[in-house]
């Protein structure tokens, strides 16, 4: 399949423990941030956003965490499994001045131990 | 509902060719952007299109360039085509292209 993560930093889990994945962001006016799953042969797949206004937000097994006092951004899954592995990208969004742009952070890998 | 298509999914080219992606959003969808991947400087904008308009630009060269129909396909086009062209590029489509960016499989480029 496509190999797109051979330089980003990689986080193994067991299966069945809770992984946490984090994200430096870089613009302070960014309006949301999403996670983003991208397995191997396939484009980027949502996983959940949380607004600038917010600092937590939780979906199925997933919670967004954002700190934006030190511009930091955090994906938790609960009870990790197999199906997870995959590169998770954290990107920000920004519109001002007609410009509307979503920025990727770099990714990292996540392997789950079975 | 179908999802973004982006076709061909493969393509080799030889260095100094030019090629053309294209991209088929999701039905309703007016706004498309285009992404560059590759392992060493990941996931990069090259520009959006918004009813048949380039409203957004990244830092790319001007070998790299796009356009949008009316019925929002789009099309980007990469001239002269380089080594370091070689990425997987993604496209993404959005109603107004200020929520919900959805992203098709990508089209691997290889340029030897």
């Amino acid at each position: 399949g496509e190999s797109v993560g051979l330089h980003l930093p990689t986080l193994s889990v067991q299966e069945g423990d809770n992984s946490i994945i984090n994200c430096a962001y870089s613009n302070s006016a960014s309006d949301y941030f999403i996670w983003y799953k991208q397995e191997s042969g396939k484009g980027p797949q949502f996983i959940i956003d949380i607004r600038s206004n917010m600092d937590k937000r939780q979906g199925q097994r997933v919670t967004v965490l954002l700190n934006k006092t030190v511009k930091h951004l955090s994906l938790q899954i609960a009870a990790t499994q197999p199906g997870d592995s995959a590169v998770y990208f954290c990107a920000e969004f920004f519109s001002g001045a007609g410009s509307y742009q979503l920025t990727f952070g770099k990714g990292t890998k996540l392997s789950v131990i079975p | 509902k179908a999802g973004v298509t982006q076709t061909p999914r493969y393509l080799i080219k030889t260095r100094g060719q030019q090629v053309t992606l294209s991209c088929s959003p999701i039905s309703g969808h007016r706004s498309v952007s285009w992404y560059q991947q590759t392992p060493g400087q990941g996931l990069q904008f090259l520009f959006e299109y918004f009813s048949e308009t380039q409203r957004n630009k990244g830092n790319f060269p001007g070998r790299f360039s796009g356009r949008q129909f009316s019925n929002s396909r789009s099309e980007m086009n990469v001239s002269t085509l380089e080594l370091g062209d070689s990425a997987l590029y993604l496209c993404a489509s959005t109603h107004t292209g200020t929520y919900g960016y959805t992203f098709g499989s990508g089209t691997r480029l290889t340029v030897v």
